[in-house]
């Protein structure tokens, strides 16, 4: 399994653009890179996923470079209601075992 | 589609007993995952169950168990409570289609509290 090494905190600015990087050396071939966010009291929700390049939708954005070893979680404007945390996680192959971590606590500031 | 539902939402036990907790998935998900989340070890993977049979597993101790029905309901059992097994109890199910990673849609979870 890929590991994932990411910011365990990051506070913002409401309006701002946040950015959240995850580094997974191990990679395989086969793993997508998948992001969750996780209010209080609730269970993750699915924001974004992607295998290369760029995705985007209507909530966030995700980068990987050429070497896929890390990826970048783009929040534009974040708001007050983004407050969460945020988990990567690699895996694929069909399979459901992967490693959420601890996430990164993303705190907005009026 | 209703999404996951997970009972009971909470549960208070004392050290020894054990415990069972259930996992409605969305229609039509075939894969069921658990996740044991704790304020110091973050989420965990526990097991995951597809078409009855699991089919990965976490590093937990034998006292954690679980299985799937045909209906693709599941549930998990933890054996001789630890206070160490207070926690979030996680589920989530995926339409799994093969070939790559799926989206996994979780429930609220079960607070487990051992005494």
């Amino acid at each position: 399994l890929a590991k994932t090494t990411q910011p365990i905190s990051m506070d913002s600015y409401e309006g701002q653009e946040v950015n959240i990087t995850c580094s997974h050396n191990n990679i395989a071939t086969n793993d997508y890179i998948t992001w969750y966010q996780q209010f209080p009291s609730q269970g993750p929700r699915f924001i974004i996923q992607g295998y290369k390049t760029k995705v985007t939708n209507e909530v966030a954005s995700l980068f990987i470079p050429a070497d896929r070893k890390s990826s970048t979680l783009s929040l534009p404007r974040v708001s007050l209601s983004d407050t969460a945390v945020y988990y990567c996680l690699v895996g694929g192959g069909g399979y459901q075992k992967v490693t959420f971590g601890i996430g990164t606590k993303l705190q907005v500031i009026p | 589609k209703a999404g996951v539902t997970q009972t009971p939402r909470y549960l208070i036990k004392t050290r020894g007993q054990q415990v069972t907790l259930s996992c409605s998935p969305i229609s039509g998900h075939r894969s069921v995952s658990w996740y044991q989340q704790t304020p110091g070890q973050g989420l965990q993977f526990l097991f995951e169950y597809f078409s009855e049979t699991q089919r990965n597993k976490g590093n937990f101790p034998g006292r954690f168990s679980g299985r799937q029905f045909s209906n693709s309901r599941s549930e998990m059992n933890v054996s001789t409570l630890e206070l160490g097994d207070s926690a979030l109890y996680l589920c989530a199910s995926s339409p799994f289609r093969g070939g790559s990673y799926n989206e996994q849609f979780f429930g609220p979870g079960t607070r487990l509290t051992v005494l």
